[in-house]
């Protein structure tokens, strides 16, 4: 099977513009959850999908946001970029949400 | 908060001693797990332990969880080089559909 694709892998953006992420799940896995990660905060909990249902989601602004589509690819959106959001973000997916998780390479975000 | 918090930051060690890294967490889980990331790459699953279970092992691997201290450790066993990464805990806080990530552990092994 492929494994979790992501994409764009490398992103540069300017303070106040808005960015898409994508993320492409393994094949039969309808849970898609995405993380931040930055060297100061470490790895954070954004939201996790499954079936086109937001399940959970982290201690984010309104500025984050995502969605799943009925083939459960996933993307999330982060409008008016701060510099701040510089950050690997990284996408999981798994049958169900529960247990282990397949991790995709990530898209690095840099905001200037 | 986050809900895991790992020891030690950082850890050197040479190629074939054993490597311990410790979790603690704060809420209840249904599960720990344990994951390696290698510089800055996505995260790679090593191996999970349920809340009923007190040990697992996998390979050069062995996992103890004990609920009642609200804690884990991973034991690598004969360190390679290529076991130099960051190691991560992770809960399911109260079993819900949200997995909460430790700091990790940087372990660095010297060939």
């Amino acid at each position: 099977k492929a494994g979790v694709t992501q994409t764009p892998r490398y992103l540069i953006k300017t303070r106040g513009q808005q960015v898409t992420l994508s993320c492409s799940p393994i094949s039969g896995h309808r849970s898609v959850s995405w993380y931040q990660q930055t060297p100061g905060q470490g790895l954070q909990f954004l939201f996790e999908y499954f079936s086109e249902t937001q399940r959970n989601k982290g201690n984010f602004p309104g500025r984050f946001s995502g969605r799943q589509f009925s083939n459960s690819r996933s993307e999330m959106n982060v409008s008016t970029l701060e510099l701040g959001d510089s950050a690997l973000y990284l996408c999981a997916s798994s049958p169900d949400g529960r247990y282990e998780q397949y991790f995709g390479p990530g898209t690095r975000l840099t905001v200037t | 908060s986050q809900q895991g918090e790992e020891d030690p930051q950082a850890l050197s060690i040479q190629e074939g001693e054993n490597a311990t890294m410790n979790c603690s967490y704060k809420t209840s889980i249904n599960n720990l797990q344990w994951y390696r990331q290698n510089s800055g790459r996505g995260l790679v699953h090593l191996i999970l332990i349920r809340s009923n279970e007190r040990e697992k092992h996998s390979g050069r691997l062995r996992v103890t969880l004990d609920t009642s201290k609200k804690s884990s450790s991973l034991l690598i066993t004969a360190s390679r080089a290529a076991d130099t990464a960051s190691y991560f805990c992770a809960t399911d806080p109260n079993g819900g559909f949200k997995t909460i990530f430790g700091a990790g552990t940087r372990l660095f092994v010297k060939a």
